[in-house]
């Protein structure tokens, strides 16, 4: 299997731009996380899905952000007016059926610049 | 107070002696212990976890949990310069309205001197 697959794996925009990232999962998991990583905060879930639909999103900072997930191979987050304290690594991950929520694996991230 | 402390590091060890980390937390609701190993500029990798209390043991890499203490470890034995990266524990309640909602440490970057 070729893991989690984000694109794109680098951004950069400007300031008041739309910024969409996106998200393959793991074929067969039904748990997808998106999660941000500053040095200031660390690893922060944003918001997550099971079977497709949003569980949780108390981590989303803000309106601007927004999460889709239209199907089981495929998720989005999108910032609507992006801002430079964006800037961070966004990760997307997933976990097996059957009860492994837990077991999260991690794809390479994308690294997002909001100049 | 954040629910997960981990010391950010860094820790240098010579290569071959053995690497500790822990963790403490603070919610006793807490079930499943995770660590992470982390490569500069890659995404965290899940090395192995743990259910409740107890030892488990992956090759080199031995995990503990101590839940009387809410504490937990994770020793590397004959560390190796690959094994020079940052980890993370993360740890997650049991099945139901949080299931899967992970809470991490801040990582502790370990360096492995050669």
């Amino acid at each position: 299997d070729a893991g989690v697959i984000q694109s794109p794996r680098h951004e950069v925009t400007e300031m008041g731009q739309e910024v969409t990232l996106r998200c393959k999962p793991i074929s067969g998991h039904d748990y997808l996380f998106w999660y941000r990583q500053t040095m200031m905060r660390g690893l922060e879930l944003l918001i997550y899905f099971n079977n497709n639909v949003p569980i949780d999103d108390s981590g989303m900072p803000e309106d601007r952000f927004s999460a889709k997930m239209p199907n089981a191979s495929f998720s989005t987050l999108k910032i609507q007016p992006s801002e430079p304290r964006d800037s961070a690594v966004y990760f997307c991950a997933s976990s097996p059926a059957g009860g492994r929520a837990h077991e999260q694996f991690f794809g390479p991230g994308t690294r997002l610049t909001v100049l | 107070q954040k629910e997960v402390e981990q010391d950010p590091g860094p820790l240098s060890v010579p290569e071959g002696a053995i690497v500790s980390l822990n963790c403490t937390y603070s919610n006793s609701a807490f079930q499943y212990f995770m660590w992470y190993r982390q490569y500069s500029r890659k995404g965290p990798e899940l090395l192995m976890y743990t259910y409740s209390s107890g030892n488990k043991e992956d090759g080199r890499f031995t995990a503990q949990v101590d839940k009387s203490s809410k504490y937990i470890s994770l020793f590397i034995r004959d560390s190796q310069p690959s094994d020079s990266a940052t980890y993370l524990c993360a740890m997650s309640p049991p099945p139901g309205d949080s299931w899967g909602k992970l809470q991490f440490g801040a990582g502790t970057q370990v360096v492995v001197t050669p």
